[in-house]
C-alpha cells in the first residue's frame, strides 16, 4: 500500500459528461501528479500540483481540469468525455516539487466511457 | 525531444535467466533516470534509479546500465523469478517532469 488513495476505484459514464477523480497524497507529500495510462500509449503525464499550485502541465486536454485544495487532496475534472477518453488515471505523490523525488502511485481510477 | 523509446513491448523468459529491457532518450537535459514496476491491477512503484554521472547501478538482482553517450539505458533482471511478471516502465527527466517510456511487460515461466 503506496499510501496513496484514489475514489472511486471504477466510473462508467456516457459520452458529452462530466466526472471527477479524487486523490489524497501521502500524509506530508506536498505534490500531486495526475497520469493517464492507456493500452497503447504508456503512462502519460497530465499535471502536477505542489502545494496548491499548479507546477508542471503535460499532455492535458483543454477539456480536462485539476486543482489541489488547501488539504492537500487533488480533484481531476474530466468534461464532455469522449470514447477515447476511456483509461487508468493514476495519481501520485511525492514530497517535494521536482521529479528527483520518489512519486508514489495510488492504485487508479478505471474509467469507462460508453 | 522529449520521447523515452522502450524495447521490447513483451518480454518472455525462463525463471533463473536474465531478463534486460532497452530504453533510449534524445533530450540530453535529462539527468534521472527511474524503472517503475507495476503489477497487475496496481499503481507502478519505484523500483530502482540512476543519475548520468554513474554508468551503473545494482540494487540486489537489479541493475541498471547507462551509457551517456549513446543516450541509452538499460534494465538487467538477475535470476529472473516468476514474482518478477509484472511490467517494468522507464522513464527520464529534468526539473520539469518525468517522461515515461511505453512499458515492456516481462513473464518469468517456472
Amino acid at each position: 500500500d503506496s499510501g496513496v488513495t484514489q475514489t472511486p476505484k471504477h466510473l462508467i459514464t456516457a459520452t458529452g459528461q462530466r466526472v471527477t477523480l479524487r486523490c489524497s497524497p501521502r500524509s506530508g507529500d506536498l505534490s500531486v501528479y495526475w497520469y493517464q495510462q492507456s493500452l497503447d500509449q504508456g503512462l502519460q503525464f497530465l499535471i502536477q500540483y505542489y502545494n496548491g499550485e499548479e507546477r508542471a502541465k503535460g499532455n492535458i486536454l483543454e477539456r480536462f481540469s485539476a486543482q489541489q485544495f488547501p488539504d492537500l487532496h487533488s480533484e481531476l475534472n474530466l468534461s464532455s468525455l469522449e470514447l477515447g477518453d476511456s483509461a487508468l488515471y493514476f495519481c501520485a505523490s511525492s514530497v517535494a516539487g521536482d521529479p528527483y523525488n520518489e512519486q508514489f502511485f495510488g492504485p487508479g481510477t478505471r474509467l469507462t466511457v460508453l | 525531444q522529449q520521447q523515452v523509446k522502450q524495447s521490447p513491448q513483451s518480454l518472455i523468459v525462463q525463471k533463473g535467466g536474465i531478463s534486460i529491457i532497452n530504453c533510449a532518450y534524445e533530450n540530453t537535459a535529462f539527468d534521472y533516470f527511474p524503472w517503475y514496476q507495476q503489477f497487475p491491477g496496481k499503481g507502478p512503484a519505484l523500483l530502482i534509479a540512476i543519475r548520468p554521472d554513474v554508468s551503473e547501478k545494482k540494487e540486489g538482482r537489479f541493475t541498471i546500465s547507462f551509457n551517456k553517450s549513446a543516450k541509452q539505458f538499460s534494465l538487467h533482471i538477475m535470476d529472473s523469478q516468476p514474482g518478477d511478471s509484472a511490467t517494468y516502465f522507464c522513464a527520464a527527466s529534468n526539473t520539469d517532469k518525468l517522461i515515461f517510456g511505453t512499458g515492456t511487460r516481462l513473464q518469468v515461466f517456472p
